[in-house]
């Protein structure tokens, strides 16, 4: 069975710092994983995903994650916050024995300082 | 269009009436999933929808929700006898293929007064 654990339930930093959103999970077979974004009052939108390519995964918004298998994290990283990128960020895992059901965090809110 | 759509935008009702979302997925996606998000917590999956297979119900939280999809294309999640706890935002996600990308709609805010 798969889980996803988000460490940090908010996350302020200032605007032109670095963002760092932490994630765990566990999954008995290989996972597919994803970070999606929600802004206020909008949909989901998927930030980036990991399936077994690259380890280090490049998304939109200057954000990227690394894949590490062995310390079971999949951390969403960006070198310089802005202001747009407040928002609720979901780490997901996927995997063939949960039916490729989307397995969910319960997100991290990233709050932006001016 | 382009995207998953859902309707309604926003549900008001009172407690013990029965509800009806929609959801129309991206045309020629033969999975659909309806998700869950109450506030202040993650998405919690309902129920998925794959071809014309029977659908995996394992996520529903009880006998008063329920789902179908006709004609493998639109789909509708009723609510019956709706509760204060089932105030939640309800998201619809479709994928070309059962392990594929899901998109998302913008799902349906419903509030149970």
């Amino acid at each position: 069975a798969q889980s996803v654990t988000q460490l940090d339930s908010h996350v302020s930093v200032s605007e032109g710092t670095p963002v760092l959103l932490r994630c765990n999970y566990s999954s008995s077979y290989s996972p597919s994983l994803f970070w999606y974004v929600q802004h206020p009052n909008k949909g989901l939108q998927l930030l980036l995903k990991y399936t077994s390519a690259a380890t280090l995964v490049k998304g939109i918004n200057g954000f990227e994650a690394e894949f590490k298998k062995s310390e079971t994290s999949f951390h969403l990283t960006k070198p310089s916050a802005h202001m747009s990128d407040a928002a609720e960020y979901f780490c997901v895992v996927s995997a063939v024995d949960s039916n490729y059901q989307l397995i969910w965090g319960a997100g991290t809110k990233l709050i932006i300082k001016p | 269009g382009a995207g998953v759509s859902q309707s309604p935008s926003n549900k008001v009702t009172e407690k013990g009436k029965d509800v009806e979302l929609r959801c129309d997925p991206i045309s020629g996606h033969t999975a659909l999933y309806w998700y869950r998000q109450s506030l202040g917590q993650g998405l919690e999956f309902l129920i998925y929808f794959q071809g014309n297979s029977a659908p995996d119900k394992s996520g529903l939280p009880s006998d008063r929700f329920s789902a179908e999809r006709t004609g493998g294309s639109v789909s509708t999640l009723t609510i019956q006898r709706t509760q204060q706890e089932d105030s939640a935002v309800y998201l619809c996600a479709s994928s070309l293929e059962r392990e594929g990308l899901q998109f998302f709609g913008p799902g349906t805010r419903l509030t149970v007064l």
